[in-house]
């Protein structure tokens, strides 16, 4: 069954420091996601894709976030200065046109 | 706007009850509605879905759950809870109206099992 594949399952980091969180999303997708959990708190909308360009982003993904999808396959997710604060599980999914979203197992951020 | 609101953080049941848990969603359009489970240490699993069609949908592990647009619920029961069901489900909306749409996220409901 296809699934969506995140890399690294974990990265650790120190603040201000850049990190990508990279995403193989199932391969006849169109749209894709990216959302974030903090721990013990609910599962947050980032950011939508499509067509190469960003359909809808949250309050949360400012200026430090950007997203790309470099080569037809990958979907990245890049944290250009991390703070203390963006420590949390970063979900990527992806969706065809019938709306379901797959998610994948998640990256843990921890930032020190 | 959307939203959701689930009723209890945290629901204990003994091994082989009923398993209900609530979920409430606010939306100006028609909604699609989704459960998820998260199992620890895990990512986000699809356990049903409900875009149009039957209000009573059955998803995975023999949990179901029914639309019901005049009280704008979509709660998830099983008949009998098996302890693998301990984990946290998560209702979630977006807005049904095809191609992209981003998922609204209740906070979750943790689920105990008890011999």
């Amino acid at each position: 069954e296809p699934e969506v594949t995140q890399t690294p399952s974990h990265q650790v980091t120190q603040m201000g420091q850049e990190v990508i969180l990279r995403c193989v999303p199932i391969s006849n997708h169109l749209y894709f996601y990216w959302y974030r959990q903090i721990l013990g708190q609910k599962v947050e909308f980032l950011v939508s894709f499509y067509n190469n360009e960003i359909s809808e982003k949250s309050e949360i993904f400012d200026d430090q976030f950007s997203v790309e999808r470099p080569d037809g396959s990958n979907f990245t997710l890049k944290i250009r200065s991390t703070k203390l604060e963006d420590s949390a599980m970063y979900f990527c999914a992806s969706s065809d046109e019938g709306n379901i979203q797959y998610f994948g197992a998640g990256t843990r951020l921890s930032v020190l | 706007a959307q939203s959701v609101t689930q009723l209890g953080s945290h629901v204990s049941v003994s091994e082989g009850a009923l398993v209900l848990l609530r979920c409430n969603y606010s939306s100006s359009v028609p909604p699609y509605l989704f459960w998820y489970v998260q199992y620890p240490n895990q990512g986000l699993q699809l356990l049903l879905k409900y875009t149009t069609g039957a209000t009573l949908v059955k998803g995975i592990n023999g949990f179901e759950a029914e639309f019901k647009k005049s009280e704008t619920s979509f709660h998830l029961t099983k008949p009998s809870a098996h302890m693998s069901d301990a984990a946290e489900y998560f209702c979630a909306v977006s807005a049904n109206s095809g191609g992209y749409n981003k998922l609204i996220f209740g906070a979750g409901t943790r689920l105990a099992v008890h011999p």
